[in-house]
């Protein structure tokens, strides 16, 4: 069975400044897809950014980018020029390419704060 | 605009009551899951449906059960509710198949069993 695991629980940052949340996973799978999610304290969590294992390139999205290392199952977010509005849990989660396997599974969740 | 309804954001429950928990998609979606989310543990699934009528079991499906009977609608059964079943429940709905697509989530329901 996959895992994610996120094992920073909390981390601070400066407003203006970079900060990389980590996420490693466990899989036999060749083929998958990685995502990060927000969740501010609205609770609405949103869509920040995917990645597909088959894509060599690190997915990009204004601020945020990923530091995708197949080899080592690492999926770091990093958050460039952080804003008050990044302040929330970031959940990091894998999801099969394989029929039948529907399930979007996550990590513990890191809490970012950020600091004016 | 996609949206997830869940028909509570709060809701304050008795021990032994059976509550239910709505969901609603409006993106025809034939995915919908149900995870709870508990501070240090992540999102857990507790059920997760693939189609009308069609649910499997996810990784802690114990004390509750789900019902789709419209595509669209997905609820959350908790049989008799007990302390240990207060929690955040969040609904998610995504396209059919696995890969790229991404899942939409509902605004949550944060239950409190007393």
């Amino acid at each position: 069975a996959q895992t994610v695991t996120q094992s920073q629980p909390e981390m601070s940052v400066q407003e203006a400044e970079t900060v990389t949340l980590s996420c490693t996973y466990d899989t036999s799978e060749s083929d998958y897809y990685l995502f990060w999610y927000k969740q501010p304290p609205s609770r609405q969590m949103i869509l920040v950014i995917r990645q597909e294992a088959y894509k060599q390139q690190n997915a990009t999205e204004n601020r945020f980018s990923v530091n995708f290392q197949k080899a080592a199952k690492s999926f770091s977010l990093k958050i460039s020029d952080s804003q008050l509005g990044d302040a929330a849990m970031y959940f990091c989660a894998y999801r099969s390419l394989y029929p039948g396997t529907y399930k979007y599974i996550f990590g513990t969740g890191t809490r970012l704060k950020v600091l004016a | 605009d996609v949206k997830v309804t869940q028909s509570s954001r709060y809701l304050v429950k008795r021990t032994g009551e059976k509550v239910f928990l709505e969901c609603v998609q409006d993106m025809d979606h034939e995915n919908m899951f149900w995870y709870r989310q508990d501070p240090g543990l992540g999102l857990r699934l507790i059920y997760f449906s693939y189609d009308v009528k069609m649910k499997e079991k996810g990784d802690i499906p114990e004390g509750y059960s789900v019902s789709r009977e419209k595509k669209e609608r997905f609820s959350l059964i908790l049989e008799s509710a007990s302390t240990n079943q207060t929690s955040m429940y969040l609904c998610a709905s995504s396209l059919r198949g696995a890969g790229n697509t991404e899942a939409f989530f509902g605004q949550g329901t944060r239950l409190t069993v007393v």
